[in-house]
């Protein structure tokens, strides 16, 4: 069964709102999660690294005060994208690494946002 | 950074195999994954390698060479459900564990 789970798997905004976006591992604790993004028939895009306790480590070109991420428990961490635009529809995945088990990296199973 | 190389798409008939490639280039290794992606869904983990050599796990297995920053993706028995995305992603040695790059995806399609 799944490992990773994301909510809510589809969301429709108006431009300007603030939408927020959980992640949350099932069974078993992720002091770490990665955030991507993926665009129509483009590859995944890692946005930041989700830091149980402490911020958020962004990639660059990844602005920090729109994509505000909060890993606020070993089994969850949220993506609010804020004041968002058109050219914010995207899907966004995000995935933890199960700890001691490095050769694996399970995904959710994203969330469609559409801002009209 | 890291730059990643493999086909944009692919055709095989269905019964038949394919190898899908894919290239790197990192200033740090720590292994590499293959992911199967059917569209408007969450990548699924396939395989890993981080030495080098043939990962068999049923009709899908995978090759690396670290050497020539070369992996492939060999796809058995293909079947129509083959059909999706299939991405490469490196991570880089000096990342966070788990952190990984992508490439661009190879979209398989499979033909009766």
């Amino acid at each position: 069964g799944a490992v990773v789970s994301q909510h809510p798997s589809r969301v429709i905004c108006k431009s300007g709102t603030s939408v927020k976006i959980e992640c949350r591992s099932l069974d078993f604790q992720a002091t770490t999660m990665f955030w991507y993004r993926q665009f129509p028939k483009q590859s995944l895009m890692l946005m930041a690294t989700s830091n149980e306790g402490s911020k958020a480590t962004y990639e660059q070109g990844v602005e920090k005060d729109k994509f505000l991420i909060n890993h606020a428990s070993l089994t969850l961490s949220t993506l609010t994208v804020t004041s968002a635009h058109p050219e914010d529809s995207s899907f966004y995945i995000c995935s933890a690494p199960r700890p001691g088990a490095t050769d694996t990296q399970y995904f959710g199973p994203g969330t469609r946002l559409t801002v009209l | 950074g890291q730059n990643i190389d493999q086909p944009t798409e692919m055709t095989a008939t269905e019964g038949a195999i394919v190898q899908i490639n894919c290239t790197y280039q990192t200033s740090g290794f720590n292994g590499l994954f293959w992911y199967q992606q059917h569209a408007g869904e969450a990548p699924t983990f396939l395989s890993y390698n981080v030495l080098d050599g043939l990962e068999e796990k049923g009709r899908f297995s995978s090759f690396l060479s670290r050497s020539k920053g070369y992996s492939y993706l060999l796809l058995k028995e293909l079947q129509m459900k083959d059909s999706a995305s299939y991405l490469c992603a490196v991570r880089d040695h000096a990342t966070n564990a788990g952190k990984s790059t992508f490439g661009d995806g190879t979209t398989l399609t499979v033909k009766p």
